[in-house]
């Protein structure tokens, strides 16, 4: 089975803070992406990653940065959290970057609370 | 991406099939149909997809329509733990590498 970690369930920091979210996938995927989901807006793709150190904005990058050292690992980094990035971050991977029947995979998620 | 409709809930008494309806009346030719589903405060759950055939898996059924404007997903046995939303998305090939996730229909299976 595939499996997608992130470093953790829930997070609560505060205004300004550096905050670095962590997302580790075990089947070597190419692609891995991040999404945050609030309520009535669905799911919005912050950032995707295609290989390692490759990077492409989705449709909300601003405020958010990302990083791809390894393969298997990619983080989400918000570089001065603020109050309106309270929300669930959810990290995804598939197997190939682009073309239909390809499925993502989708991590538990990590609900971020900034004060 | 093709637009997707679905009834926003629908419940369902356990151990009876629970089908799940999708409308796509604008699907091309190389889209496909996904199920997911998102059980509270977790994330998406992948189900199953298709283009055109039908497809079985451990989890679920995907009937579509011969049109392919519309599908059904039917879960056979419901249980307590398939109270849940159920996501049907259609994807392009040519698509950007997002998943586009509508609201879903709130699928609750009683007792």
């Amino acid at each position: 089975d595939v499996k997608v970690t992130q470093s953790s369930r829930y997070l609560v920091k505060r205004t300004g803070e550096k905050v670095f979210l962590e997302c580790v996938q075990d089947m070597d995927h190419e692609n891995m992406f991040w999404y945050r989901q609030d309520p009535g807006l669905g799911l919005r793709l912050i950032y995707f990653s295609y290989d390692v150190k490759m990077k492409e904005k989705g449709d909300i990058p601003e405020g958010y940065s990302v990083s791809r050292e390894k393969k298997e690992r990619f983080s989400l980094i918000l570089e001065s959290a603020s109050t309106n990035q309270t929300s669930m971050y959810l990290c995804a991977s598939s197997l190939i970057p682009t073309g239909g029947g390809k499925t993502q995979y989708f991590g538990p998620g990590t609900r971020l609370l900034v004060l | 991406d093709a637009k997707t409709t679905q009834p926003p809930s629908m419940d369902c008494a356990e151990g009876r099939a629970a089908n799940l309806p999708c409308n796509h009346s604008t699907i091309s030719g190389n889209e496909y149909v996904y199920w997911y589903r998102q059980i509270h405060s977790q994330g998406p759950q992948y189900i199953i997809h298709g283009l055109k055939n039908n497809e079985t898996n451990e989890m679920a059924s995907l009937i579509i329509t011969e049109d392919r404007k519309s599908s059904t997903l039917i879960l056979p046995h419901a249980t307590l733990r398939d109270t849940a939303v159920y996501y049907c998305i259609v994807r392009s090939s040519n698509t950007g590498n997002q998943f586009y996730f509508g609201t879903g229909t709130s699928l609750t299976v009683i007792p």
